[in-house]
Formats: structure tokens, sequence, C-alpha cells
């Protein structure tokens, strides 16, 4: 079964520092990928990186980049030079199944607050 | 690009009445679209899978004559509250899946349901 667990219900971050949100996953299968999403108190999803599982290099996507690690089955999110506008809840994903059954599973979040 | 509308956003009714929630993909062709439920300060869990043109498959524990999705087009799905009840509020979201060469699904901004 796959299982996406992130232990930060919430964290702070003081501005312009960088943060770091943990994501861990379990999953059999040798291919997969790996999302965050933000999701501001207006609930709207934000995708914001996706990683593959073959992937060599870490993604990076502006502030945003994710710290794949594959043997420690993690994939955490790096928010660096954080903004007010980060405050949001951040939830990391895993694809599961295949072909046109593939499915995203949520973690249970983190919410960010950035204080100013 | 890869915005996904939902309509309404917010909608109160009464107990015993059905409720139709519209997502759209508004500048992509969505092959598969999904539902999700999300309650206050808790991740989304998926109710069911849409594919154009087919038969939705739902989760575990979701009850297809109460929950009935169509996918009608290769950019609108719905998802029908039959007989509401309060038990039934909550955030609704869709999202969308550009093709099967990605797992990356976009969202729309969800739909809060109140059954009074």
């Amino acid at each position: 079964a796959q299982k996406i667990t992130q232990t930060q219900p919430g964290m702070f971050v003081q501005e312009k520092e960088a943060v770091t949100l943990d994501c861990t996953y379990d999953t059999s299968d040798p291919s997969y990928g790996l999302f965050w999403y933000k999701q501001p108190s207006s609930g709207e999803m934000i995708f914001l990186i996706y990683q593959g599982s073959y992937d060599q290099q870490n993604a990076t996507e502006g502030r945003y980049s994710l710290n794949f690690q594959k043997a420690r089955k993690s994939a955490n999110l790096v928010i660096s030079a954080s903004q007010l506008g980060d405050s949001a809840m951040y939830f990391c994903a895993m694809r599961r199944g295949s072909g046109s059954a593939r499915q995203l599973t949520f973690g249970s979040g983190t919410q960010l607050t950035v204080l100013p | 690009g890869a915005v996904v509308s939902q309509h309404p956003s917010r909608v109160i009714c009464k107990s015993g009445t059905s409720v139709k929630i519209e997502c759209r993909s508004l500048d992509f062709q969505a092959t598969t679209m999904f539902w999700y439920r999300q309650f206050p300060k808790k991740s989304l869990m998926l109710m069911a899978t849409s594919n154009e043109g087919s038969k939705a498959t739902y989760e575990q524990g979701v009850e297809k004559d109460k929950f009935l999705i169509n996918h009608a087009s290769l950019t609108l799905s719905t998802l029908t509250v039959t007989s509401a009840h309060p038990e039934d509020s909550s955030f609704y979201i869709c999202s969308a899946r550009p093709g099967l060469a990605t797992d990356t699904q976009y969202f729309g901004p969800g739909t809060r349901l109140t059954v009074l």
C-alpha cells in the first residue's frame, strides 16, 4: 500500500528566511511521482513542483525546490526567501496506480505561517 | 495555462434537495477528472475518478447513487449531490489531468456546500 506522511502539522518561519516542509512516502512501485501543492485560505489547490522517481536531479521551480532522497524515501519541499503570501496549507502527494487509473494520494498537510 | 473552473463557489440548500457542481477545464482537454471532498483542516479525500465518455470509478465507501458524476465532454464534469443532508456539507474540489502523458492534476477553486 502507498502512504504519504507529513509529520509537521504546523510550521512557523520568519519572512525572508528559508523553510523545509517534510514529506516521507512508502511505495513498492519502482516508478512513481511526487508532488507538492499549496492551498491558501481561499481553498484553491495550487500545483508547485513535481519530482519523478527516475529524475536524476532535484526539481526546482523558482523559490521552490524539492529535496528528493530516494533511499530515505523523502521528498521535502524547500521554500527559499519566505514571503507573507507563502502562508498556507501545503500538501505532499504521490501518484498511485497506472494508466488511466493513475491517482494522487495526499498527505495530511502542513500549515505554514510566515511571520513579518 | 491549465486553468480549471468550478461553479458554484458556494451553495446553500435545504435538506432533501439536489445540488449540481460543474467542473470545467478552460484551456485544455481533460480525459480524466477527479472529485475530492475536504473537511476543515483535513486532507483531500478522493471520491471518484471520471473518464470522459465512461462511468466514473468510485472510491470505497462513496455512495455512487448519492454522488452522481457525469463526464460528458473533454472539458466538463459534473457532480450531483442527490437528496443532500447536513452531513454532506463539505468543501468539494475537482481536478483535471490533461492527458495520459502527465500525472499532474490541476485543481478548480472548490465549492463549499452547506446543507441546512
